[in-house]
């Protein structure tokens, strides 16, 4: 089925490792973002890309690493794994940054961090 | 999302109408949006409405759009249990494809 896969769906990390959520999509679409959602903060933009090779960063960047080498594959990276970071990650794409109608979401990553 | 703000709780009978409020700071927001969130789910995009627009309606939901106050509203008519959720809204001023998202209202549908 078209739209955003993301795995795992659930992680439980030690302080201090490291890891990475995937994210895949299959509309072709060139913007992809990653945001983290917590309670009571809604979701707050971590990385974005608007095309493959080009990323930048969002509202909190800090801890996360990205990279953009295909159109399909949008990869989160946490080097050092912290409690601060746990959250629950949710992947978007759309057919553009410019698009109105909305983005599509992944089912996203509940992480926690011991 | 500091921009947009939202009451973080919404009580409702089945039935009965749903009304979610949203405030934002951003005046060159030129779309809005209400999300849906299902338990253990990603979000879903509800409904959106051009900044030009001072009404939406779209089956059982209405947005109104109060650009002077910049407040938006959603309105679920005929309230079912199964739009018990969380609901988003989310403004997106002109840079370059970033959503800025509220709390989010979670809204409970009581029999």
């Amino acid at each position: 089925n078209a739209g955003v896969t993301q795995t795992p769906k659930f992680q439980v990390l030690k302080t201090g490792q490291s890891m990475t959520l995937q994210c895949a999509q299959d509309m072709n679409h060139e913007y992809m973002s990653w945001y983290r959602q917590d309670p009571g903060m809604g979701l707050r933009l971590i990385h974005y890309s608007v095309g493959a090779g080009i990323t930048d960063q969002g509202e909190v960047p800090n801890g996360y690493n990205v990279s953009r080498s295909t159109t399909e594959d949008f990869p989160l990276r946490l080097l050092s794994a912290a409690p601060s970071q746990t959250s629950v990650y949710f992947c978007a794409s759309s057919y553009s940054a410019g698009e109105n109608y909305g983005y599509t979401f992944g089912s996203g990553t509940r992480l926690t961090v011991v | 999302g500091e921009d947009v703000e939202q009451s973080l709780f919404l009580s409702v009978r089945e039935g009965d109408s749903s009304v979610i409020n949203c405030t934002y700071t951003d005046s060159s927001s030129t779309y809005l949006y209400w999300y849906k969130q299902e338990p253990g789910a990603g979000l879903q995009l509800l409904t959106y409405i051009f900044s030009n627009m001072d009404m939406k309606q779209d089956q059982r939901l209405t947005v109104l759009l109060n650009k002077k106050d910049k407040h938006l509203s959603l309105r679920i008519a005929d309230t079912q249990t199964g739009d018990s959720a969380i609901y988003f809204c989310a403004e997106k001023p002109d840079s370059w494809g970033k959503l800025q998202f509220g709390a989010g209202t979670q809204v409970v549908v009581t029999p």
